[in-house]
This record gives C-alpha cells, sequence and structure tokens, in this order.
C-alpha cells in the first residue's frame, strides 16, 4: 500500500519568508502527487498536482513542487509567505494505473505564517 | 459551477444514536467518493461510487457503517450505531472520469463528535 509523510505537522515562518513544506511517497512506481489546502471552515482546495510532465509544477496562489524521483519526494514551497497562506498543506498520492482511484494523504501540516 | 456540498457540516450524537450524512457532488460527476480523518491522523479512503454502484468499498471500517448513492446522484453515509471511534471529518469528493490521475473535488466536511 501506498504511504505519504509530510515531515513537520506544524510550520512557523514569518510574512515574506520562504515557505517549504515536505512530502515524501513510498511506491516504487512514481504516483500522481497533489497537493491540497484547507483554508478555515472550507473544503480541500487543489493547489497542484503532478502527472508525468515537468517535474516542477506550478499551481496556485504563487506555490510550486518539485518532483525528484531519487528522493521520492514532491515539496511544496513559495518564495514569500503571505499571512493568507496561513492553512492546512495535504500532500496526496494516487497509484498509475488499473487501482489508481482513491487517494492515500499524509498527516497535513498547518501552516502559520507570523507578522 | 457548485463545488461538493456536504450536509450537515456539523454533528454531535451519543454512543449508540444514528447519524446520516450526506454529499451532493459536482453536477455530471460521475465518481464519488467518501473519506475520513480522525483527528490528528490521516485522511482516509473509506470508498468510492461509480453513478449508483459501490466500485471499491475496502476502506469501510465495520458493518455499522452504510452507504448509498441511490440513482447514481447525492450519497448518504450512515452510521448505525455510532461508536466513540467514529468521531472525526468525514470528507466527500467527486471527479467526473476514473481517467489515471484525475483530480478529487472535496466537499468541506462534516464534522462527527460521537460522546
Amino acid at each position: 500500500a501506498q504511504s505519504v509523510t509530510q515531515l513537520g505537522s506544524h510550520v512557523s515562518v514569518s510574512e515574506g519568508a520562504l515557505v517549504l513544506l515536505r512530502c515524501n511517497y513510498s511506491s516504487s512506481v512514481p504516483p500522481y502527487l497533489f497537493w491540497y489546502v484547507q483554508y478555515p471552515n472550507q473544503g480541500l482546495q487543489l493547489l497542484l498536482k503532478y502527472t508525468s510532465a515537468a517535474t516542477l509544477v506550478k499551481g496556485i496562489n504563487g506555490f510550486e513542487a518539485e518532483f525528484k524521483k531519487s528522493e521520492t519526494s514532491f515539496h511544496l514551497t513559495k518564495p514569500s509567505a503571505h499571512m493568507s497562506d496561513a492553512a492546512e498543506y495535504f500532500c496526496a498520492v494516487t497509484p498509475r494505473g488499473p487501482d489508481g482511484n482513491q487517494f492515500y494523504f499524509g498527516t497535513g501540516t498547518s501552516l502559520t505564517v507570523i507578522p | 459551477e457548485a463545488g461538493v456540498t456536504q450536509f450537515p457540516s456539523h454533528s454531535v450524537i451519543e454512543k449508540g444514536q444514528t447519524v446520516t450524512l450526506r454529499c451532493d457532488p459536482i453536477s455530471g460527476h460521475d465518481n464519488l467518493y467518501w473519506y475520513r480523518r480522525v483527528m490528528g491522523k490521516e485522511i482516509k479512503f473509506l470508498l468510492h461510487f461509480v453513478k449508483e454502484s459501490k466500485q471499491d468499498e475496502s476502506g469501510m471500517p465495520n458493518n455499522r457503517f452504510l452507504a448509498e448513492r441511490t440513482g447514481g446522484t447525492y450519497s448518504t453515509l450512515k452510521v448505525q450505531p455510532a461508536e466513540l471511534e467514529d468521531s472525526g471529518v468525514y470528507f466527500c469528493a467527486s471527479s467526473q472520469d476514473r481517467m489515471d490521475g484525475e483530480t478529487q473535488y472535496f466537499g468541506p466536511g462534516t464534522r462527527l463528535l460521537v460522546l
């Protein structure tokens, strides 16, 4: 079974600082990879996803993530944090092929942005 | 276009009672998924409908949980009788196709507390 590891359940950054949220997956065959964000009292919103094109994926709100097969990682970054980025972030994967429907999630990372 | 909606947003019940959660997917989406997040843990897959048929219910924890999707539109998830460990956030998601890497669109979740 797939597993997803998000290092750091809570991350704090200063406004304007780099945001780095880590995600590692376990499968030997690279899955499809997603980052979702959940703002308070809202649903999970897709930030970006990796299918198999460019390894650097750009998403909404200035976020991007880089797929690194050698490190089985898909870390999320943003050059300059805004107060509005405070939310919970989830990394998710789904396997390639006929079994690839259910998503496997990490435990989430809560991002705090300090003024 | 309306997103995935879930009702109720919150539910507090006593152990042994019955609760029914409802999910309305995005119009035209044949695929509907239920997930659950127990506090502090990852979001976990419960089951997947394609139209009105259960495609995969491997994540359903036990026979106290019953999911239906009559007519292939909205879905209900009934817990009867509820136990303390059923507390958590129940998410519904939908997708249009079953293509590889298809994005799932999530609702805001129902927060269930069993006392």
